[in-house]
């Protein structure tokens, strides 16, 4: 069975400009979660998203957003980006049901804002 | 609001010989999940073992076990027979079990180098 797969798998952008990210879960995934990884702050949860719906969202600002669509494919968007929102973008996917609810993790997109 | 704390940011450790890596953590729920996770230099993170707090025995697998103390917040990662490949960040993550949300809580990480 194929994991987690994120695109593109590095970006550079500038200051100003929007970025999205794609993240296609495991087959029968059907939650999927952003995390934003930074040498500073370290693993900071964005959202999750959960049939279509999002269940939870981090202290993010509302640069930060994201949908899934009913194949459970996921996009994250980050508009008017900063020099800040640079790092690795990492998504999850989890199986949504009991004793299965551990979350398995993509390569990441790392994002590099000049 | 749930906290986990590494207090190890590095650790070296001889090949072939064997390590802990410690981890607490703070929250007020009864029912959760402790997890580790290795994230190599490819930065894919890896889920190494997983520990449900309902369960008094100590997961294992393979070469890697923890000791959970569930009274003290404690969930440290042995890992035996250390082998080259087991060089990389390993962080502790926390998530509540339940409806709701699947948000996973870490720890900063600790950094293990594997001495030949």
């Amino acid at each position: 069975k194929a994991g987690v797969t994120q695109t593109p798998r590095y970006l550079i952008k500038t200051r100003g400009q929007q970025v999205t990210l794609s993240c296609s879960p495991i087959s029968g995934h059907r939650s999927v979660s952003w995390y934003q990884q930074t040498p500073g702050q370290g693993l900071q949860f964005l959202f999750e998203y959960f049939s279509e719906t999002q269940r939870n969202k981090g202290n993010f600002p509302g640069r930060f957003s994201g949908r899934q669509f009913s194949n459970s494919r996921s996009e994250m968007n980050v508009s008017t980006l900063e020099l800040g929102d640079s790092a690795l973008y990492l998504c999850a996917s989890s199986l949504v049901s009991l004793r299965q609810e551990t979350q398995y993790f993509g390569p990441g997109t790392r994002l590099l804002v000049l | 609001a749930q906290t986990v704390t590494q207090s190890q940011p590095e650790m070296s450790v001889q090949e072939a010989e064997t390590v802990t890596l410690s981890c607490t953590y703070d929250t007020s729920e009864s029912d959760y999940y402790l997890f580790w996770y290795k994230q190599p230099p490819s930065r894919q993170m890896i889920l190494v073992i997983r520990q449900e707090a309902y369960k008094q025995q100590n997961a294992t697998e393979n070469r890697f076990s923890v000791n959970f103390q569930k009274a003290a917040k404690s969930f440290s990662l042995k890992i035996s027979d250390s082998q080259l490949g087991d060089a990389a960040m390993y962080f502790c993550a926390y998530r509540r079990r339940g409806a709701g949300s699947y948000q996973l809580t870490f720890g900063k990480g600790t950094k293990l180098s594997v001495i030949p």
